[in-house]
């Protein structure tokens, strides 16, 4: 079965500093990974989407993440906050067959300080 | 246009009424969904409509009843909902599983109808 912890549900930085937001998955097979951010009381838009292609994969907004096989991680960087970054931020994985599921973590929320 | 467009962004309403939620989009898409999001939880898959016909229903009780009149339009009818039903309503759309194309799986979501439920 598919699953995805985020190791963090609240993450504070200042602006300006490195953003690291954690990720590890379990998949039974090469899965699909994706990262959304929600901004408060909007929907979701998708940062970006690992599909094996590329092991780094760089997103919108200046994130980025890297899948590690190894270590069944996935996490997402960013080298500078803004404030604009506060939200909250979902790791994701697509269920196998052809169902169109997504399978979401309990989420991370960023706060960036000024 | 890459837009989802929900409406209405806010509704209340008592737990005799009848109201829809209605969700719009105009890229081309042929798989649609609608989530249920709690405060500060993730979403929750309700259900997906692929090419206008009903795939997933994740066993959501039946005061919840989506349609998907064509391939632009997906409603979810609501009917006797309870306070607990209170929630933001996410709809989403994305080119179906299967489709040969490196968007495949993207999902675009609408802002949500945050429902109020007294």
């Amino acid at each position: 079965a598919q699953s995805v912890t985020q190791l963090d549900s609240h993450v504070s930085v200042s602006e300006g500093t490195p953003v690291l937001l954690r990720c590890n998955y379990s998949s039974s097979y090469s899965p699909s990974l994706f990262w959304y951010v929600q901004h408060p009381n909007k929907g979701l838009q998708l940062l970006l989407k690992y599909t094996s292609a590329a092991t780094l994969v760089k997103g919108i907004n200046g994130f980025e993440a890297e899948f590690k096989k190894s270590e069944t991680s996935f996490h997402l960087t960013k080298p500078s906050a803004h404030m604009s970054d506060a939200a909250e931020y979902f790791c994701v994985v697509s269920s196998p067959g052809n169902t169109g599921k997504l399978i979401f973590g309990q989420g991370t929320t960023l706060q960036v300080k000024p | 246009d890459t837009e989802v467009t929900q409406t209405p962004k806010h509704l209340v309403m008592g737990m005799t009424n009848k109201k829809s939620l209605k969700c719009e989009q105009h890229m081309g898409h042929r798989a649609m969904y609608w989530y249920k999001q709690k405060a500060k939880k993730p979403p929750e898959l309700m259900f997906v409509y692929s090419y206008e016909k009903l795939s997933i229903n994740e066993s959501v009780p039946s005061r919840f009843s989506p349609e998907c009149p064509n391939s632009s339009l997906l409603n979810l009818h609501l009917h006797a909902l309870q306070p607990e039903d209170s929630a933001l309503y996410l709809c989403a759309s994305s080119l179906p599983r299967g489709t040969s194309d490196p968007a495949n799986e993207k999902l675009f979501f609408g802002s949500g109808t945050q429902l109020s439920v007294l």
